[in-house]
């Protein structure tokens, strides 16, 4: 079915591992956001990107790297991956004009050990 | 301080209440505002807008207060198919794009 998927939708890793999370989606939005969810935080933008090969950090950006060389695919890598970057991923998108609403995907749960 | 705040909760309320959450932000350029809803370990999902003159859907209605930087959420004739935990949501029209979420409040109806 169209939409917004990521993947894996669970991750277990060990400390100083690279980790790459995917995130595509079908519908040609131009917006795409990575947020990561943790308790007493709520979401937290890390990378977001207005359309390919433009990307722009958020609020949470170290450890991480994104790309956008495509429209529909945006992933997100943790280089060295640390405890604390264990989380809830949720990648979204949205379109370029018409609304505000936020299409999220349904999550990567990633554990870091 | 937080740019969105909200009471985590829980919001404990019988079938058939009313309860309302607020919700404050501190940017007062902030344009847009919404509420979403979260189900246990899934994804926001929009449930309404909120706009200047207060606006309702159903059973929900959500109002601005931009004077005192706040907004509300209020559910009347509680389902139990309410519980969840509710997202207040602000945005800057700076091209950026991007949602700034609060915390979120949990409610729980029970029967």
């Amino acid at each position: 079915d169209a939409g917004i998927t990521q993947s894996p939708r669970y991750k277990i890793t060990e400390t100083g591992r690279q980790v790459t999370l995917m995130c595509h989606q079908t519908w040609s939005h131009s917006y795409m956001f990575w947020y990561r969810q943790d308790l007493g935080h709520g979401l937290r933008l890390i990378y977001y990107s207005a359309a390919a090969d433009i990307t722009d950090k958020g609020e949470v950006p170290d450890g991480y790297v994104v790309s956008r060389s495509k429209t529909e695919n945006f992933p997100l890598t943790l280089e060295s991956a640390t405890r604390s970057q264990t989380s809830v991923y949720f990648c979204a998108s949205r379109p370029g004009q018409g609304g505000e609403k936020l299409f999220f995907g349904s999550g990567t749960q990633l554990s870091v050990l | 301080r937080k740019e969105v705040e909200q009471d985590p909760g829980p919001f404990n309320v019988p079938e058939g209440a009313t309860v309302a959450f607020n919700c404050t932000y501190s940017n007062s350029a902030s344009q847009s505002f919404f509420w979403y809803r979260q189900d246990c370990r899934k994804e926001p999902k929009l449930l309404m807008s909120v706009y200047s003159s207060g606006n309702e859907d159903g059973r929900f209605t959500a109002q601005l207060n931009r004077a005192s930087q706040y907004i509300s959420l209020l559910i009347r004739d509680s389902k139990l198919s309410d519980s969840a935990t509710y997202l207040c949501v602000v945005t800057l029209d700076t091209g950026r794009r991007a949602l700034t979420f609060g915390s979120g409040t949990r409610l729980q109806v029970q029967p």
